[in-house]
């Protein structure tokens, strides 16, 4: 069965420090996907990136940067020079071999505050 | 861009009743999800259905849950007789297909209180 594990409950930071969540996942599948949503207090689930096992390459997107590595089962997330915006709850889930068709399998979260 | 929409988005119930949420999905999308994320928790996977009928579900989804799409938009999850522990943001997930990012996209939730 898969897992995924946010051991970060909450993490806080001065706006414009950097800050990186961490996400551990177990899988026995040798195909499987992983993704980050993010969670502000309205509620809502808003994805962020999506991340195919076979595809190692680190993203970029603006601020925020993700870092896979099947060697330590990790799929870590940076956000560079946060704000007060990146207030939220951050998940990371993944799916089996049947990619985003698949049901996700959700972390605990972990909760990050941005102080000005 | 489309979106997937929820109502009600507060719901307020008494112990033993049914309730039913409802979901309207993306048009042309052929996958639906429920899931649902307990107060200060981690969301959780409750059901998918497809072509019409339930392609997985998980512990969490007994008998006193059901789902249906009866008019072809509508997605609904009903609760048969709700329980305390129902209490529960619920999510409804809708899967697209859009190149390199397919994903699925939630909508903003219904949030159920048992009382």
């Amino acid at each position: 069965a898969q897992k995924v594990t946010q051991a970060q409950t909450e993490i806080s930071v001065v706006e414009k420090e950097d800050v990186t969540l961490d996400c551990v996942y177990e899988t026995r599948d040798t195909t499987y996907y992983l993704f980050w949503y993010k969670q502000p207090p309205s509620g809502e689930l808003v994805f962020l990136i999506r991340r195919n096992s076979f595809d190692e390459q680190n993203e970029i997107s603006g601020r925020y940067s993700w870092n896979f590595q099947k060697s330590t089962s990790s799929f870590n997330f940076t956000i560079t020079a946060s704000q007060v915006v990146d207030s939220a709850v951050y998940f990371c889930a993944s799916t089996d071999r049947r990619g985003s068709q698949g049901n996700l399998i959700f972390g605990k979260g972990t909760k990050l505050s941005v102080k000005p | 861009e489309p979106e997937v929409t929820q109502t009600p988005s507060h719901q307020v119930t008494q112990m033993g009743q049914e309730v039913i949420l409802r979901c309207v999905p993306i048009s042309n999308h052929l996958y639906f999800y429920w899931y649902r994320q307990i107060l200060g928790q981690k969301v959780e996977f409750l059901v998918s259905f497809y072509n019409n009928e339930i392609s997985e579900k998980s512990e969490i989804f007994d008998d006193q849950f059901s789902v249906e799409r009866p008019d072809g938009s509508n997605f609904t999850l009903k609760i048969r007789s709700t329980k305390l522990e129902d209490s529960a943001m619920y999510f409804c997930a809708t899967y697209r297909t859009s190149g390199r990012a397919d994903t699925q996209y939630f909508g903003p939730g219904t949030r159920l209180t048992v009382l």
